[in-house]
């Protein structure tokens, strides 16, 4: 199995410029979440998901997409890319609520 | 609302004794899970342990432990016979109701293991 695989590791963007950050796991998981973790913070909720077709925001959901067409790939999107998107995203998954998650990673983005 | 709170910054912890790591949090569901995760310098994320709100017994795995004192809305980490591997980020956090996938996760706790 190759778990939680989230591309691309590491990301310079302009302002304004948009991307998707890439998330794809192989352990038929019902649940994923995208997290941002901020240096010397814990994790904050960007989007979650208890399966396909089925996204939720949030805490701090401005600024991103997201859409679940499968169960295995849950793609986080940046609409215009901004300074305060500096951060560092996690994708993470579970099979069902009461398992703690798998995550992936990380992608490491810098907006300058 | 902050619904999980670390106090502890950072703790220190002599190699081979018992550390405890705090952890409260604040809910009106009667149904929710606990759990605690750890970030080494390395920057990946390992789950640890899960306790459930119902679970009348507290979770263990190996040498970790989970102090869950529902009246107090704490689940405190027990580390026992600490390694110097054990030295990494320290978070704690809760999903609330069922098939709700809403994690939110504290602010962490720096554990630093002593030679």
């Amino acid at each position: 199995n190759a778990g939680v695989t989230q591309t691309p590791k590491f990301q310079v963007l302009k302002t304004g410029q948009s991307m998707t950050l890439q998330c794809a796991q192989d352990m038929n998981h019902e649940y994923m979440s995208w997290y941002r973790q901020d240096p010397g913070m814990g994790l904050r909720l960007i989007h979650y998901s208890v399966g396909a077709g089925i996204t939720d925001q949030g805490e701090v959901p401005n600024g991103y997409n997201v859409s679940r067409s499968t169960t295995e790939d849950f793609p986080l999107r940046l609409l215009s890319a901004a300074p305060s998107q500096t951060s560092v995203y996690f994708c993470a998954s579970s099979y069902n609520w009461g398992d703690g998650y798998t995550f992936g990673s990380g992608t490491r983005l810098t907006v300058v | 609302a902050q619904k999980i709170t670390q106090t502890q910054p950072g703790m220190f912890v002599q190699e081979k004794e018992a550390v405890t790591l705090d952890c409260t949090y604040d809910t009106s569901d009667q149904s929710y899970g606990l759990f605690w995760y750890k970030q080494p310098s390395s920057g990946e994320m390992i789950f640890l342990i899960y306790q459930g709100s119902y679970d009348e017994q507290n979770a263990t795995e190996g040498r970790y432990s989970l102090n869950f004192q529902k009246a107090r809305k704490s689940a405190n980490l027990v580390i026992s016979a600490s390694q110097l591997g054990d030295s990494a980020m320290y978070f704690c956090a809760m999903r609330e109701g069922t098939n709700n996938n809403d994690m939110r996760f504290g602010a962490g706790t720096r554990l630093t293991v002593k030679p």
